[in-house]
């Protein structure tokens, strides 16, 4: 069964440095999605990426971040310059919008990448 | 306010007993889902629903749109069903895909 990957499953770095998280969505998808979870709170949305662009952001998502869809199946989120608050699981998902009757679609989460900002 | 909240927060129950995980928001939405998160941290979609009831093996879930309220079943509830059940709506806003999650309910089943 086809299934969203993420990479690392768990990154360490210093505060201030650049961080990218890498996804594989579903092949076939197209729409896709950054989500986070600080340890012990709600998943809360950060972005979401169709037709090349990012279609929606939320108020996290500040210039700090930014995302990318390089090749075609990779998507990548980008964190400038990180900071202690930026600790939490990052989520990727993907869905299927467009190629069927149905307007809303289910979307399939990745594994989850665990940033640790020191 | 937030704008999806479940009840309880947290449920623990003895193997075979009857679940039921409540969510409500105060949103116009376009679809509901009902998510599962593991404690390794993964999170599985179990349902998406705009209405009505929908069932899957021991899983049902139901909405009602004009209550803005949802309910998770569990029948014969076993010790692998517990994880964290979280509830996430879709609001209804034109081209919107984003969800916006509950705070999630960690169910316990004890064997």
């Amino acid at each position: 069964e086809p299934e969203v990957t993420q990479t690392p499953s768990h990154q360490v770095t210093q505060m201030g440095q650049e961080v990218i998280l890498r996804c594989v969505p579903i092949s076939n998808h197209l729409y896709f999605y950054w989500y986070r979870q600080i340890l012990g709170q709600k998943v809360e949305f950060l972005v979401s990426f169709y037709n090349n662009e990012i279609s929606e952001k939320s108020e996290i998502f500040d210039d700090q971040f930014s995302v990318e869809r390089p090749d075609g199946s990779n998507f990548t989120l980008k964190i400038r310059s990180t900071k202690l608050e930026d600790s939490a699981m990052y989520f990727c998902a993907s869905s299927d919008w467009g190629n069927t009757p149905s307007f809303f679609h289910e979307q399939y989460f990745g594994p989850g990448t665990r940033l640790t900002v020191t | 306010k937030n704008e999806v909240e479940q009840s309880p927060q947290n449920l623990t129950a003895q193997e075979g007993e009857f679940i039921t995980i409540n969510c409500s928001y105060s949103v116009g939405i376009s679809a509901l889902h009902w998510l599962q998160q593991h404690p390794g941290g993964g999170i599985v979609s179990l349902f998406m629903l705009s209405s009505g009831k929908k069932k899957h093996g021991r899983l049902i879930a139901t909405i009602n749109i004009q209550e803005k309220h949802s309910s998770l079943h569990i029948t014969a509830s076993h010790p692998r069903d517990s994880a964290v059940y979280i509830c996430a709506v879709q609001p209804i806003i034109q081209g919107a895909q984003k969800l916006v999650f509950g705070q999630g309910t960690r169910l316990t089943i004890n064997p």
